[in-house]
Formats: C-alpha cells, sequence, structure tokens
C-alpha cells in the first residue's frame, strides 16, 4: 500500500519561500500515476496547487502558476513543493497525494504551514 | 466562491438516507469522471467515490455516487454517527485545465 508523508517548516515569514517536501514508500514515484499537492486553508476547503506525472511533466493552477514550481528525487522516491513570495494568505494544512487523471486517491497526512513574521 | 456548488450543511437522523448534491458546468461535471472526499476534523481527506460511482476498496457499498449531466450526488443509506464528516466533491475542469473541488458538505447525524 503506497503511503505519503510530508514534511517541511512549520513557520514561513511573507514574501519568503515554502519548501515542502513529500515522501512516498510502497510505490515508485516514476512507475506511474500523477503526483498531486493540494492545500486547505484554516476552516475553509480543499485547493488544487499542481501536480506531476510520473515522466516528469508538471501542471499547475493557473492562480499560482508564476509562484509555484514542483520537482522530483527519484532515487529518494520524493518530491518537492515550491512556492514563492508567499503572504498570509499561503497559510493553509499541505497535503501531498497520489492520483489518477490528476485528482487525489492516497493521501498524506497533510503538514500546517503558518505564514507570519 | 467554489467552482462546484455544494450545498454548506446537510443532515439525517440515524439509519436515515441522505443525499448531498455538486452542481457545476459542461466545462468539469459534464465533460468529467467526478470524485467524492470524506474529511473528518483534523484529518487528510478519504478518497469515497472515484469515476463517478466506483467505490474503492474498503468503503462501504452504504456510500453511492452518481452523476446526470452537470451535477452529481452522493447518498449515504443507513446512516450512522460516524458519517458525520465533511465531504467534497471534485472533477477536472476543461476551461481552467485543472481539478476543482466543491466547498464542502458537512453531514451532521441528529
Amino acid at each position: 500500500q503506497v503511503q505519503l508523508q510530508e514534511s517541511g517548516p512549520g513557520l514561513v515569514k511573507p514574501s519568503e519561500t515554502l519548501s515542502l517536501t513529500c515522501t512516498v514508500s510502497g510505490y515508485s514515484i516514476n512507475s506511474g500515476y500523477y503526483w498531486i499537492w493540494v492545500r486547505q486553508p484554516p476552516g475553509k476547503g480543499l485547493e488544487y496547487i499542481g501536480s506531476m506525472f510520473y515522466r516528469g511533466n508538471t501542471y499547475y493552477h493557473p492562480s499560482l502558476k508564476s509562484r509555484v514550481t514542483m520537482s522530483r528525487d527519484t532515487s529518494k522516491n520524493q518530491f518537492f513543493l515550491t512556492l514563492r513570495s508567499v503572504t498570509a494568505a499561503d497559510t493553509a494544512v499541505y497535503f501531498c497525494a497520489r492520483g489518477e487523471m490528476t485528482l487525489p486517491y492516497y493521501w498524506g497526512q497533510g503538514v500546517l504551514v503558518t505564514v507570519s513574521s | 466562491q467554489s467552482v462546484l456548488i455544494q450545498p454548506p450543511s446537510a443532515s439525517g437522523t440515524p439509519g436515515q438516507s441522505v443525499t448531498i448534491s455538486c452542481s457545476g458546468s459542461s466545462s468539469n461535471i459534464g465533460n468529467n469522471f467526478v470524485y467524492w472526499y470524506q474529511q473528518f476534523p483534523g484529518a487528510a481527506p478519504k478518497l469515497l467515490i472515484y469515476r463517478n460511482n466506483q467505490r474503492p476498496s474498503g468503503v462501504p457499498d452504504r456510500f453511492s455516487g452518481s452523476k446526470s449531466g452537470t451535477s452529481a450526488s452522493l447518498a449515504t443509506s443507513g446512516l450512522r454517527s460516524e458519517d458525520e464528516a465533511d465531504y467534497y466533491c471534485a472533477t477536472w475542469d476543461d476551461s481552467l485545465s485543472a481539478p476543482v473541488f466543491g466547498g464542502g458538505t458537512k453531514l451532521s447525524v441528529l
């Protein structure tokens, strides 16, 4: 059974860069599927950030495209999220997931990232 | 304002059947598969229904999904107290070229 675990700083200062890692076990990220980031602001709904196809192609939500980069390290079976120039509006629980057709199937437990000085 | 519209709340008593709706358009629900997620407070979402009406292994058959035109529904029969959670619909949006989620429905078991 595939398992995903997010990690990264819980606090980021405004205007700085948010960097998160998703460590995957039980399945190789370059074998198949989409590898996805979704976030959820406190008390609000789910928001798609972006996804990476197992071949390395990346797709980002249009509203975040100018600030987001997804990358991976297949030797460590990890994929990454970088979000630049963060503001308080980027405060959220960030989830990584594996999906088919870019919609999540298996989810990590999530990590809370707060943007504050 | 979410692209997919869900009622903010729904409720029922134990044993009842409850249906949660998800309204979209021809660029999303009308042309793509719908997914449903269940989320308990403080936890990650869990996939409940995929490809409109398919249940992942382990999901009780009390949960069922359907789609008609530009709307979809999640039905829960034999309501139990442990079904009290938030439920989200999701699908691909052809105009946005991205997945979209509904705003979520809080299901209460009275």
